[in-house]
């Protein structure tokens, strides 16, 4: 069975200084996508990165990146230069081959203190 | 990026009524739209996967007929909570995808039986 761990349910990090959001996973697929999501207190949830199994690279999006270790099951997201907007929830998530079906973690609140 | 409504965002009904939340892909067509619910301060969890012109796919421990689910065209699917109770107040999120590393959600919708 899939599933994503995230050990970190709160973090606090210091303006303009970088943070790093825990998350491993677990799946038996050959072929799997992670994502990081960003949920605000509206709820919305906004699509922050995405790193495919089979890709070599580490994914970055402007000051997300994706620090992605395939042996060691773990895709932690980096945010670069903290802002007082990125106080927020953050949700690992997982599709598996063939689908779009996704699986979430239990999700970390990042504060960002001024 | 492609855009996905829901429509109501704010739901509040008697028990023992039906709610229907509609969910749209603005921009693209979606064979595949996926429900969520997230109770406060906890993760998504997937319900169901709505597939346009047949019968949609339930997770386990989700009753297919009390969560009413119907994909009746490329760009739309409802999820109706028929007999709504107390313990169905929830926040319900869609979200529907062009490509496996696509997932777009929708706003959200915050229901409140009483």
């Amino acid at each position: 069975a899939q599933k994503i761990t995230q050990t970190q349910p709160g973090m606090f990090v210091q303006e303009k200084e970088a943070v790093t959001l825990d998350c491993t996973y677990d799946t038996s697929d050959q072929s799997y996508g992670l994502f990081w999501y960003k949920q605000p207190s509206s709820g919305e949830m906004i699509f922050l990165i995405y790193q495919g199994s089979y890709d070599e690279q580490n994914a970055t999006e402007g000051r997300y990146s994706l620090n992605f270790q395939k042996a060691r099951k773990s895709a932690n997201l980096v945010i670069s230069a903290s802002q007082l907007g990125d106080s927020a929830m953050y949700f690992c998530a997982m599709t598996s081959t063939g689908g779009f079906k996704t699986i979430f973690g239990a999700g970390t609140r990042l504060f960002v203190k001024a | 990026g492609a855009v996905v409504s829901q429509h109501p965002s704010w739901v509040i009904c008697k028990s023992g009524t039906s709610v229907k939340i509609e969910c749209r892909s603005l921009d693209f067509q979606a064979t595949t739209m996926f429900w969520y619910r997230q109770f406060p301060k906890q993760s998504l969890m997937l319900m169901a996967t709505s597939n346009e012109g047949s019968k949609a796919t339930y997770e386990q421990g989700v009753e297919k007929d009390k969560f009413l689910i119907n994909h009746a065209s490329l760009t739309l699917s409802t999820l109706t909570v028929t007999s709504a109770h107390p313990e169905d107040s929830s926040f319900y999120i869609c979200s529907a995808g062009q490509t496996k590393e696509t997932q777009y959600f929708g706003p959200g919708t915050r229901l409140l039986v009483l």
